[in-house]
């Protein structure tokens, strides 16, 4: 079965300090990577997806940066932190077969507080 | 550009009353609409995926309907309990060209069901 971990679950960084969020899937190949944020009160907002190796797109512009170097490995990363950065981040994946077509699965989260 | 919304924002309900919650999406042309529950400082659990082409899909105690052509999902909750207060987001994939899947979730419905 698939599987999807987060790590760190929990993370509190000084103003200005680098970060790196990782995911990581198993029991799948070839997965679409998302990473969303969420913020108090507010949405799911889609921060980089990646189709493939190498391939990512940001949706919105900002101080955060994505990699994908191995198929089933995604890293979201920051050289210096704003305050604005606090909040909950999710990855999550989905493949398009005919047995799972398009269902996306979340992990458990990173809670980011920036001080 | 494809809007998804929820309403109520918040539901309060007395343990065993069978309940329903809202989902409508402005482009009906949609790929697939999946159901999420979110419980606090967690991440997304998927619930129910529902195909352009079905019109509802049940498991166990839910059951979540498609009508595409009037733009909207409901989720009904048979015999609602208290563990499953939650927060219910859904969200719509949308095709958008080029083998890209557009993803837009609702800000979601908090539930609390009282004992």
């Amino acid at each position: 079965s698939q599987t999807i971990h987060q790590w760190p679950a929990t993370l509190v960084q000084p103003v200005g300090s680098p970060l790196s969020l990782e995911c990581t899937v198993e029991g799948t190949s070839n997965p679409n990577l998302y990473w969303y944020r969420q913020a108090a009160g507010r949405g799911l907002q889609l921060l980089f997806y990646s189709i493939g190796i190498g391939q990512i797109s940001s949706e919105v512009p900002q101080n955060l940066s994505a990699s994908r170097p191995q198929d089933r490995q995604f890293i979201l990363s920051s050289k210096k932190l704003l305050l604005s950065d606090s909040g909950f981040y999710l990855c999550a994946w989905r493949v398009w077969t005919v047995a799972n077509t398009g269902e996306l699965f979340f992990g458990e989260g990173s809670r980011l507080t920036v001080l | 550009k494809q809007e998804v919304t929820q309403i109520p924002a918040a539901l309060s309900v007395p343990e065993g009353e069978n309940l329903v919650l809202n989902c409508s999406f402005t482009d009906s042309a949609i790929y697939n609409l999946q159901w999420f529950r979110q419980d606090p400082g967690k991440g997304l659990t998927s619930l129910l995926l529902i195909q352009s082409s079905q019109r509802e899909q049940t498991s166990g105690r839910l059951n979540a309907s498609l009508d595409k052509s009037s733009g909207r999902s409901t989720l009904y909750i048979a015999a609602s309990q208290p563990g499953d207060s939650a927060t219910y987001l859904c969200a719509v994939t949308k095709y958008s060209g080029a083998g890209s899947y557009q993803l837009t979730f609702g800000k979601g419905t908090k539930l609390s069901v009282i004992p």
